[in-house]
């Protein structure tokens, strides 16, 4: 079993969708990170969670660290939302560069 | 604030040769971490750098190491290179545990 779970592992929304990606993970952990990659390549770190709750703009972020759980929202999904979502752990005590990461969301959003 | 780069963007090489990755930091950033992502295992961290020290190695062969400079630029070689290794290898500098991702380096072993 992977330390950090992604589910779905694809997801197809009609333009306007409201979007969930969950991530669970099984290690103690300090933060959570949410990223971006689209085609080609470039990751974009869209959060980074230790408690709580945020926002940037159409996408939110939560996370529940007793049920070692993080959700990651879109509202009024676009087609240029469409990309892989990535959830990452930092391990608590580890360094900020020792992430294990989720295999990734794959969103396609049509117009 | 120019972001992180990396150098070459792409790269062939054969099995049995060996090859030098280049990742400069956002300017400031003491920390570079590397990572391979492959279509099988997703995204791995393989070693993490502050201030010349490596401070962490993930589960990869001694066949891949790494060195960071004074200037905080940092460099990942994989010696022996096998078909395994082709990936996409990116860098990230971070401060305040935010990470900044490069474009990575796309290598293809032949």
């Amino acid at each position: 079993k992977n330390e950090v779970e992604q589910s779905p592992q694809n997801l197809t929304a009609q333009e306007g969708e409201f979007i969930t990606i969950n991530c669970s993970y099984s290690v103690g952990i300090s933060a959570l990170h949410w990223l971006q990659q689209h085609p080609g390549g470039g990751i974009v770190s869209l959060f980074m969670l230790s408690s709580g709750k945020k926002k940037h703009g159409r996408l939110i972020a939560t996370i529940n660290i007793q049920e070692k759980h993080s959700s990651l929202h879109i509202t009024a999904s676009h087609p240029r939302d469409s990309a892989v979502y990535i959830c990452a752990a930092l391990n608590y005590g580890g360094s900020q560069g020792n992430l294990i990461f989720g295999k990734g969301t794959k969103l396609s959003v049509k117009p | 604030k120019a972001g992180v780069t990396q150098t070459p963007r792409y790269l062939i090489k054969t099995r049995g040769q060996q090859v030098t990755l280049s990742c400069s930091p956002i300017s400031g950033h003491r920390s570079v971490s590397w990572y391979q992502q492959t279509p099988g295992q997703g995204l791995q961290f393989l070693f993490e750098y502050f201030s010349e020290t490596q401070r962490n190695k993930g589960n990869f062969p001694g066949r891949f190491s790494g060195r960071q400079f004074s200037n905080s630029r940092s460099e990942m070689n994989v010696s022996t290179l096998e078909l395994g290794d082709s990936a996409l290898y990116l860098c990230a500098s971070s401060a305040n545990n935010e990470q900044f991702f490069g474009p990575g380096t796309r290598l293809t072993v032949l």
